[in-house]
């Protein structure tokens, strides 16, 4: 069975601060797709990545990282220096088999105050 | 611009109603989703399709209809036998679904709240 699992439901932290967001996956298959999305307080989904199950380097992008490990089948998201414009709902998700539409954890609300 | 649009974005049903969401997108994607969302549940899939004519259900579809007559158009029915139709109704699309994990893309959310 596919399943993500973003055991973190709620994270405060201050501004400036580090702040890592956890995301475990369950999948049989050799090729898989992994997604972050960031939910802000209007509602709509933004894309932030997606990363393939072969490619296991880790990626930067200003200030978000992500850190893709398969022998333990996570796929953590790094905030450096987090600022209040980075609080809203983060949602980590699975893409396997064509023909199929992505599975999603339940999300992590990142609150950050200034 | 390009992009998924979905209306309206509040909705009110009455008990014992059918209400129709509407979504359309000009990305020329083929597939489209209906995912909705609750407070703590994360986003569960309703339906999706992946062409014309064409839609399977997903883990949630019992009280829902779909139809696809167009590649830009995927309209969702939350229909009286849908026992808590209140939530957060997200639509998304993405290109042809022959490859797994194709990138989806989400319009901005439709509020359905039954009084």
């Amino acid at each position: 069975a596919q399943k993500v699992t973003q055991a973190q439901t709620e994270i405060s932290v201050v501004e400036k601060e580090d702040v890592t967001l956890d995301c475990v996956y369950e999948t049989r298959d050799t090729t898989y797709y992994l997604f972050w999305y960031k939910q802000p307080p209007s509602g709509e989904l933004v894309f932030l990545i997606r990363r393939n199950s072969f490619d296991e380097q880790n990626e930067i992008s200003g200030r978000y990282s992500w850190n893709f490990q398969k022998s333990t089948s996570s796929f953590n998201f790094t905030i450096t220096a987090s600022q209040v414009v980075d609080s809203a709902v983060y949602f980590c998700a699975l893409g396997v088999g064509a023909g199929t539409a992505l599975i999603f954890g339940k999300g992590t609300t990142l609150s950050v105050s200034s | 611009d390009g992009g998924i649009t979905q209306s309206p974005k509040y909705l009110f049903r009455k008990e014992g109603q059918n209400v129709t969401l509407s979504c359309e997108q000009n990305l020329n994607h083929d597939a489209m989703y209906w995912y909705r969302q609750d407070p703590g549940q994360g986003l569960r899939l309703i339906y999706y399709s992946q062409i014309v004519n064409d839609f399977q259900k997903g883990d949630i579809a019992e009280g829902y209809s779909v139809s696809r007559e167009k590649k830009e158009s995927f309209p969702l029915t939350v229909t009286s036998a849908q026992k808590n139709p209140t939530a957060f109704y997200l639509c998304a699309s993405s290109i042809a679904t022959e490859q797994p994990g194709n990138t989806i893309y989400f319009g901005e959310g439709s509020w359905l709240t039954v009084v």
